[in-house]
């Protein structure tokens, strides 16, 4: 059965660095065809796709947060770790990791993680 | 940058059919997915491919393309669909990037 579970900070202060980790379970991230991602959703508001890691570590990111994005995996530690630079107040939401569905040529999501709220705050 | 443009709200009466749209220049050629979202909890996808259901998701959901748009329909909406839903699908770009729509909530009167 498949889980994926979102850790970080809760509060950060505007301009800091966000870094964000997404443990699952029930997959392996070196297995061909296997994809995490990450989605925010800010209060109210629609989701927002961000970034996708492949198992052949190929890599995407939204196009408007490329130049503040890193994402990473460990798959020792079946681990995926998002990194998101100079965070503002727009940047508050709750960030989701989701396993990519392990079918060629689909890119949509089918198990999610819970979400972890993240606030950015002086 | 791609869009994906959804109406904001539909309502329903129970035992009704439900019909969402979801438009985009790039759903002719890329596949699109749809996702539900309760207050409080993580989108669940309910469609993919266009049309097909994952399993557990009731008969009741089911989805269509046409063009430029795709729609997810609810028949027999029950009390417990009152939801957002979200529309989702790739551009068009050779580097697919992800993309969702705007979100429609369904209300169920």
């Amino acid at each position: 059965q498949i889980t994926l579970k979102e850790s970080g900070p809760t509060l950060v202060k505007p301009t800091q660095t966000l870094t964000l980790t997404c443990t699952f379970s029930g997959f392996s991230l070196s297995t061909s065809g296997v994809g995490v991602g990450w989605i925010r959703q800010p209060p109210g508001k629609a989701l927002e796709w961000l970034a996708l890691i492949y198992w052949d570590d190929d890599k995407r990111y939204s196009p408007s947060l490329k130049s503040r994005l890193t994402i990473t995996r460990d798959t020792s530690k079946n681990q995926v770790v998002l990194t998101m630079t100079n965070m503002d107040p727009v940047d508050t939401a709750t960030y989701y990791c989701a396993h990519r569905l392990a079918v060629a040529g689909l890119v949509g999501f089918d198990y999610w993680g819970q979400g972890t709220l993240v606030t950015v705050s002086s | 940058s791609y869009e994906l443009t959804q109406p904001p709200s539909e309502s329903v009466s129970p035992g009704q059919t439900a019909r969402i749209t979801c438009s985009g220049d790039a759903l002719p050629k890329q596949y699109a997915y749809w996702y539900q979202q309760k207050p409080g909890q993580a989108p669940v996808l309910v469609i993919y491919k266009d049309s097909e259901r994952p399993s557990g998701i009731p008969e009741r959901f089911s989805g269509s393309s046409s063009g430029t748009t795709v729609t997810l329909t609810i028949s027999g909406v029950q009390a417990e669909d009152e939801a957002d839903y979200y529309c989702q699908s790739v551009d068009n770009s050779g580097t697919y990037h992800v993309v969702f729509g705007g979100g429609t909530k369904l209300t169920v009167l």
